[in-house]
């Protein structure tokens, strides 16, 4: 049963346009979101992340919008650039009961063109 | 500089024949987890551990065994490697759940079974 689903499952954007990639989730009991980063030959790198008592985080070009009600989340890449094509998870965590096993999306691949 | 090694980063060996992929990590981070990536970008959890002498199997089933002997080291061990254990092997830790810390990823082992 997958527990985040992701989207899109590819990506082509522009160089200098807002790159969107959707999660949602199931488990009301997550509570906390990160987003990580991949680049080809690397493990995936934390890149920014988000609790549920707050319906944004900025962090420079990187922003997450959180929808409690909806159970949905999403990463914004605004000014997108070329450097940022990567792979792209969207993750939550339940931390109650002493654990804290992270459920990953499946992933969005991000090209940017010149 | 803290951070979290795997070795090999590739490794091509023949059908029937023991391996052992390396992780160490040098934030003293209590918790260790190990993923395989198929070719389709999404991250499984074969195997975690949440301290020294703990060890559990995730929620992919593999025919790998792990051990954590110290807090720092969490090798994976398959006795008798087949084909379908080609993949992409990522290591990853992470600090206690309070606080909800993300996961640092290592490089990674890229292993072809031939």
């Amino acid at each position: 049963q997958q527990q985040v689903k992701q989207s899109p499952q590819s990506l082509i954007v522009q160089k200098g346009g807002i790159s969107i990639i959707n999660c949602a989730y199931e488990n009301t009991a997550f509570d906390y979101f990160p987003w990580y980063q991949q680049f080809p030959g690397k493990g995936p790198a934390l890149l920014i992340a988000i609790r549920p008592d707050v319906s944004e985080k900025k962090e420079g070009r990187f922003t997450i919008s959180f929808n409690k009600s909806a159970k949905q989340f999403s990463l914004h890449i605004m000014d997108s650039q070329p450097g940022d094509s990567a792979t792209y998870f969207c993750a939550a965590s339940d931390g109650s009961g002493g654990y804290q096993k992270v459920t990953f999306g499946t992933g969005t691949k991000l090209q940017v063109i010149p | 500089e803290a951070d979290i090694y795997q070795t090999p980063r590739y490794l091509v060996i023949g059908t029937g024949k023991k391996i052992t992929l390396e992780c160490s990590q040098t934030m003293g981070h209590d918790k260790m987890y190990w993923y395989q990536q198929d070719p389709g970008m999404e991250l499984h959890l074969i195997h975690y551990s949440y301290g020294v002498n703990s060890t559990e199997k995730g929620d992919l089933s593999s025919e790998s065994t792990v051990s954590r002997i110290r807090t720092e080291h969490f090798p994976l061990t398959l006795e008798s490697a087949r084909p379908s254990h080609t993949s992409q092997y990522l290591c990853a830790s992470s600090a206690s759940y309070r606080g909800h810390y993300g996961y640092t990823f290592g490089s990674g082992t890229r292993l072809t079974v031939v």
